[in-house]
């Protein structure tokens, strides 16, 4: 059981907006910062969202991501095939250790 | 071209060790630390440490301590996870991952932001 809380599937149809969760606690995402990877079938992970809400380069501004308190969100705008992956959410803990989600599967209806 | 390129798959019996390696080109080696992340058939990703290519050091996660042990040569650029005793639930996908780091509001930000491909290991007897 991961100590960051993701549902474990989302949905939506083409152009949707969706939304992904992401709990934490006070010792991880209340004092760290968040990040997040989309996982396409049978691929490594892909950076898709750090620090938060700041997209590395060649990711469209169809995803975004937040952060309050101990919970993080990733959204996911006009919806596309293409975006049918597992997303996970990222962050540290307070004693530098590496923690990830369970995984979302977002499915494209 | 920047990449971590990983060793091929793995068939090992439970008790024996494995050894994967990550091998860095187009980019500073000992600048960037790199990062383990495995993830069981059909499941979610598990964080199994770091390595500080620069000067060895290590963090591991708990889990995994007694069991993992990961080292570098940077003659070749070259970092290496390697478990040991291992289990049938060590089958799994091993990645590499470097870390980058971004200086914001005088605080580290942590990131990976380059991934091998994994590498597969299975465990059976």
């Amino acid at each position: 059981q991961s100590v960051l809380t993701q549902p474990p599937s989302a949905s939506g149809t083409p152009g949707q907006r969706v939304t992904i969760s992401c709990s934490g606690s006070r010792s991880n995402i209340g004092i760290n910062t968040v990040n997040w990877y989309q996982q396409l079938p049978g691929t490594a992970p892909k950076l898709l969202i750090y620090y938060n809400n700041q997209r590395p380069s060649g990711v469209p501004d169809r995803f975004s991501g937040s952060k309050s308190g101990t919970s993080a969100s990733l959204a996911i705008s006009g919806l596309q095939s293409e975006d049918e992956a597992d997303y996970y959410c990222a962050a540290w803990d307070d004693s530098l250790k590496g923690l990830f989600g369970g995984g979302t599967k977002l499915t494209v209806l | 071209q920047v990449q971590v390129v990983q060793s091929g798959a793995e068939v090992k019996k439970p008790g024996a060790s494995v050894k994967v390696s990550c091998k860095a080109s187009g980019y500073t080696f000992t600048g960037y630390y790199m990062h383990w992340v495995r993830q069981a058939p059909g499941q979610g990703l598990e964080w199994m440490g770091w390595i500080n290519p620069n000067s060895g050091g290590t963090n591991y996660a708990q889990k995994f301590q007694g069991r993992v042990t990961m080292t570098r040569d940077t003659s070749i650029s070259t970092a290496y996870m390697e478990l040991s005793r291992l289990r049938s639930d060590d089958t799994a996908v091993y990645y590499c991952a470097r870390e980058s780091v971004v200086v914001v509001a005088a605080k580290g930000v942590w990131y990976f932001d380059l991934w091998g491909r994994g590498t597969l290991v299975t465990v059976s007897s």
